[in-house]
């Protein structure tokens, strides 16, 4: 079975500049999230989807950031403009959709972004 | 909103010894927690969860075991090799609402 897929790997970008990452989840999988990883801290969502809505994007700086999901598979997450503070792992998820909420989430390789 | 708290942030044993993450939680609501293993440049991997009606969990040399009462669980692998060296994570969750602890870089000592 194919894990999450994520492009590109690395990105290094200037402040106020626009940057985008693409995820795709494991078939099947009706969840996806966008967790921001900065350096020596654990992963910290961003945004939830489950088919093509949104749960929760509580954490989402939406001045700048901004998630999509239209067909309830793939899913772009945008930085605009970027901040040097932005510079972070972004890491995007999926799990199965079951009763209960206690599903495993499985993480792709995620993106490193460096803003300068 | 959940907080979950881990230590130690480093650790360090011998090749053969055992190591012990320990991680504690503030809502009792939580109901799943697994632990993740992150490699340099990869993303977090599942290696062992547990479940609220469970109070203990094998699977090899990994171990987890739960006290809902304390709100604490801890990871426990024995006779660690090189490769289990990595940063573990433990997570709480609430119906998919994940909280991460901020992570134990473990070294294992040839």
């Amino acid at each position: 079975e194919a894990g999450v897929a994520q492009s590109p790997r690395y990105k290094i970008i200037e402040k106020r500049q626009s940057v985008a990452f693409w995820c795709n989840p494991i078939s099947g999988h009706a969840t996806l999230y966008w967790y921001q990883q900065i350096l020596g801290q654990g992963p910290k969502l961003l945004i939830q989807f489950q088919n093509n809505g949104v749960v929760d994007d509580s954490q989402l700086p939406k001045d700048r950031f901004s998630a999509e999901r239209l067909k309830g598979v793939d899913s772009t997450l945008k930085i605009q403009p970027a901040k040097l503070e932005d510079s972070a792992v972004y890491l995007c998820a999926s799990s199965l959709l079951l009763a209960g909420g206690r599903e495993t989430q499985y993480f792709g390789p995620g993106t490193r972004l460096l803003v300068l | 909103g959940e907080n979950v708290e881990q230590h130690p942030s480093t650790l360090s044993v011998q090749e053969g010894d055992s190591a012990v993450i320990k991680c504690t939680y503030s809502d009792s609501a939580s109901n799943y927690f697994p632990w993740y293993k992150q490699e340099l440049g990869k993303g977090p991997q599942l290696i062992i969860d547990i479940r609220s009606n469970v109070g203990e969990k094998k699977d090899q040399r990994i171990a987890v075991t739960l006290n809902k009462t304390a709100k604490h669980f801890s990871l426990h692998i024995t006779e660690t090799q090189p490769e289990d060296s990595a940063v573990y994570f433990c997570a709480a969750s609430i119906s998919n609402d994940m909280r991460f602890g901020a992570g134990t870089r473990l070294t294992v000592k040839p």
